[in-house]
């Protein structure tokens, strides 16, 4: 049973154009979500969080959004760099500590 | 932004064999994780270790695996004895104002 899930792979976006990665999760245990950016051969390295009493939350070019009733989360990057580039991951965390990460989404930006 | 320093980078063991991998967080805290990605896979929870002693742990993390930390400061992660299927990076992180901050990581080869 797959807990979170990223249900797209890979998606591609023009420099300056905005990134919409999306999020799904199943389990209503769940009260805490993070977004990661990860560069192969290296540690993710956190983006921005969300807890579950805010529906938006915003740090920079980079704005996570909530739906609870739809148990989504989506996370916009505007305007997208040719650095995002990477993979992103998000994950969900239960009051216990235990984390769940999507399989992640492969964002190119292109020049 | 806080480091966390893991060591060896990199770590060849037979199968069979016991390997000890070490997380150094630069200041005190009191959340660690350890994590796995096996070549190819999502990034896994492994164990949350909360004032010294386990919080949470998942499925994968059976008898084989350990963690402790000794000194007060190191933070390891034992595999007794290590399984082909063991072969992954292993990162660990902590936790600082809700926000994870993840190691560069250990590949382990499992031959």
């Amino acid at each position: 049973d797959q807990q979170v899930k990223q249900n797209s792979p890979s998606l591609s976006v023009q420099e300056g154009r905005i990134s919409i990665l999306n999020c799904d999760y199943t389990n209503s245990m769940f009260d805490y979500f993070l977004w990661y950016k990860k560069y192969p051969a290296e540690g993710p390295t956190f983006l921005i969080s969300i807890s579950s009493i805010k529906d938006k939350n915003e740090d920079g070019r980079f704005t996570v959004f909530l739906n609870k009733s739809a148990k989504h989360l989506s996370l916009h990057i505007v305007p997208s760099q040719p650095g995002d580039s990477a993979v992103y991951f998000c994950a969900a965390y239960d009051n216990a500590g235990k984390s769940t990460f999507g399989d992640g989404t492969t964002l190119t930006v292109k020049p | 932004e806080p480091e966390v320093t893991q060591t060896p980078s990199h770590q060849v063991t037979q199968m069979g064999q016991e390997v000890i991998l070490r997380c150094v967080p630069i200041s005190n805290h009191l959340y660690f994780y350890w994590y796995r990605q096996i070549l190819g896979q999502k990034v896994e929870f492994l164990v949350s270790f909360y004032n010294n002693e386990i919080s949470e742990k998942s499925e994968i993390f059976d008898d084989q695996f350990s963690v402790e930390r000794p000194d007060g400061s190191n933070f390891t992660l034992k595999i007794r004895s290590t399984k082909l299927e063991d072969s992954a990076m292993y990162f660990c992180a902590f936790k600082s104002k809700e926000k994870l901050f993840f190691g560069s990581g250990t590949q382990l080869s499992v031959l």
